[in-house]
């Protein structure tokens, strides 16, 4: 079945370093691929996505480049910022369009200035 | 922007009793909900998928018999869990599919639901 593994965490980063976050996904088809963000006390936003191989989401700094070779959706963003602590969850949906979402685990990111 | 609620945001309730949750969809409407369950420092676990007006489709393992999902709206879908029991004990997070975006695969989340059973 499909399923979806990201990097354990927590991360925890100096204000203004380099972020990577591991996704890797095993699916049939085409899945949609997604990143959701998870702040203190709110719900699960949805920061960017990518529907196709080699398609870029990017939002608020945050890039993640859909890779078919080698099944990954690995999250990036080039400085981040105490504001960006949360928990970060890699997600797919399958190729049919039953809206079902599929999660990995999540990896919390810890910003200290 | 797409705003979920849910309600109660936090309950406690006695073994054996059971407990509503409401998901409102506040400024769009929703012909798909979705239950999920997330265990601390865990992932979200699809619980169910709640369809406006039909009965709801349960993922493997989940009894629907003692989660309980109806969709009487396009804006509100609730979960009851019949005669909790402590290993109910969980988060409980909705989302809604907005009907605007046709074939998009974006959701919007609720805040969750903190469950816990005495």
């Amino acid at each position: 079945g499909n399923s979806v593994t990201q990097m354990e965490g927590p991360v925890t980063l100096s204000e203004e370093a380099f972020l990577t976050i591991n996704c890797t996904y095993t699916a049939t088809g085409y899945p949609s691929l997604f990143w959701y963000v998870q702040y203190p006390g709110e719900g699960l936003q949805l920061l960017l996505k990518a529907t196709k191989a080699d398609d870029k989401g990017s939002n608020k700094g945050f890039e993640a480049t859909y890779r078919k070779e080698t099944t990954s959706f690995h999250l990036e963003k080039g400085s981040v910022q105490v504001s960006d602590s949360a928990v970060y969850f890699c997600a797919l949906t399958g190729s049919s369009n039953t809206g079902k979402l599929i999660f990995g685990q999540g990896t919390t990111l810890q910003v200290k200035p | 922007g797409a705003v979920v609620s849910q309600h109660p945001s936090w309950v406690i309730c006695k073994s054996g009793t059971s407990v509503k949750i409401e998901c409102r969809s506040l400024d769009f409407q929703a012909t798909t909900m979705f239950w999920y369950r997330q265990f601390p420092k865990q992932s979200l676990m699809l619980m169910a998928t709640s369809n406006e007006g039909s009965k709801a489709t349960y993922e493997q393992g989940v009894e629907k018999d003692k989660f309980l999902i109806n969709h009487a709206s396009l804006t509100l879908s609730t979960l009851t869990v019949t005669s909790a029991h402590p290993e109910d004990s969980s988060f409980y997070i909705c989302s809604a599919r907005d009907l605007g975006t046709g074939g998009s695969y974006e959701q919007y989340f609720g805040p969750g639901t903190r469950l816990t059973v005495t």
